[in-house]
């Protein structure tokens, strides 16, 4: 069965501290790994979409990067409006589905 | 920009009350998605829609039911609401072909059943 771990669960960063999110999964045929963000009581923002090993994609202070088994998130020098909950999601082998990790809660203290 | 809207931010409704939560998107993409959301379980598919009056059940349809009449419009219906349905709705939506699996979410429905 396909399974996304996020880690870790919570993360509290000083403003600029850099640091890095895990996302691994098991699938077979990764067919698109995915990393959205949510602020409280609104729906997951699309931030980037990973298809192979070696891929990287950037945007502003963050950086994802996927390997073979496990991606990562790297927010550098975050600031405080970086706080949210990031979550990684992988397509499903069958279908359109995406099958979500339980999320990482950042906050980033001033 | 995707632009997905749900009828409704907040919602409370009686136990046993037939519920309608509605989905709308604006980029004309066949994929269409429910999925409820709670503090430690994550995102779960409710069902799924890949064309107008195609549906298929997700990970837990039980006491839900699904509707696509027109290809930009999702309806999730409670059929009669418990307390154990009172959780964060988010409808998503997605191509098929081109850059597909991508989904765009709308702001949620935050389902209080009392």
């Amino acid at each position: 069965e396909d399974q996304v771990t996020q880690s870790p669960e919570a993360l509290r960063l000083q403003e600029g501290e850099s640091s890095s999110l895990n996302c691994s999964y098991t699938v077979s045929g990764l067919r698109g790994l995915f990393w959205y963000r949510q602020d409280p009581g609104k729906g997951p923002e699309f931030l980037f979409t990973l298809y192979s090993a070696g891929e990287e994609k950037e945007k502003e202070r963050l950086k994802a990067t996927l390997t073979k088994k496990e991606s990562f998130l790297h927010i550098t020098a975050p600031k405080p409006e970086d706080s949210a909950t990031y979550l990684c999601a992988v397509a499903r082998n069958s279908g359109y589905a995406l099958n979500f990790g339980k999320g990482t809660s950042l906050l980033v203290t001033p | 920009d995707v632009k997905v809207t749900q009828s409704s931010r907040y919602l409370v409704k009686r136990t046993g009350e037939k519920v309608f939560l509605e989905c709308v998107q604006d980029m004309d993409h066949e994929n269409m998605f429910w999925y409820r959301q709670d503090p430690g379980l994550g995102l779960r598919l409710i069902y799924f829609s890949y064309d107008v009056k195609m549906k298929e059940k997700g990970d837990i349809p039980e006491g839900y039911s699904v509707s696509r009449e027109k290809k930009e419009r999702f309806s999730l219906i409670l059929e009669s609401a418990s307390t154990n349905q009172t959780s964060m709705y988010l409808c998503a939506s997605s191509l098929v072909g081109g850059i597909q699996y991508e989904q765009y979410f709308g702001p949620g429905t935050r389902l209080t059943v009392t």
